[in-house]
């Protein structure tokens, strides 16, 4: 079945540091990646959508500026924490869909998310 | 805007009974809904997808029932085992983005 690879699993770093995330299809091609955040306790909710070879769209809310979201090719995504705070820690979660199935009637696989704490 | 909304938000039920999670959504307009679970520090794992023209769908234990023009679907569990124990989200696809619900955490106890 389609697979999505999160990668880090978990990532501990220092107030200012910059974190990279990457989110891979790896048996299917991904036009379209999704991003989602989830604090503790609530609901996933969606950062932006990532659309290959052209500019993320983001969510109301969502700084684009601190949000770097890249997505170079048909199978990665990538979501670039810059200059990180402890209130940037949270659960970030990427998802994709299978651009050779068509339509938004196909279901969105999900990586397994990084949990993200900033010191 | 859509909004999903899930009850209980807390469900503890004795192992060998069976249940139901609840999920309603404000816009009737969807392409899908899908449940998921997700377990404590985990991604999610996709349970079911029903399409709007379906009514519902089941695989093993699960069976999960939509009524598009009311705005719910349910996630019946039958014989529940503590392996079932997780976080339940449902949610809705609309063509552009998935709106989910703030989820049912269910216990089983053995």
């Amino acid at each position: 079945g389609a697979v999505v690879s999160q990668h880090p699993s978990r990532v501990i770093c220092k107030s200012g540091t910059s974190v990279k995330i990457e989110c891979r299809s790896l048996d299917f091609q991904a036009t379209t990646m999704f991003w989602y955040r989830q604090f503790p306790k609530q609901s996933l909710m969606l950062m932006a959508t990532s659309n290959e070879g052209s500019k993320a769209t983001y969510e109301q809310g969502v700084e684009k500026d601190k949000f770097l979201i890249n997505h170079a090719s048909l199978t990665l995504s990538t979501l670039t924490v810059t200059s990180a705070h402890p209130e940037d820690s949270s659960f970030y979660i990427c998802s994709a869909r299978d651009a050779n199935r068509g339509t938004v009637n196909q279901p969105q696989h999900f990586g397994d998310g990084t949990r993200l704490s900033i010191l | 805007k859509q909004e999903v909304t899930q009850i209980p938000a807390a469900l503890s039920v004795p192992e060998g009974e069976n249940l139901v999670l609840n999920c309603s959504f404000t816009d009737s307009a969807i392409y899908n809904l899908q449940w998921f679970r997700q377990d404590p520090g985990k991604g999610l794992t996709s349970l079911l997808l029903i399409q709007s023209s379906q009514r519902e769908q089941t695989s093993g234990r699960l069976n999960a029932s939509l009524d598009k023009s009311s705005g719910r679907s349910t996630l019946y569990i039958a014989a529940s085992q503590p392996g079932d124990s997780a976080t339940y989200l449902c949610a809705v696809n609309t063509g552009n983005q998935f709106y989910f619900g703030t989820g049912t955490s269910l216990t089983v106890i053995p």
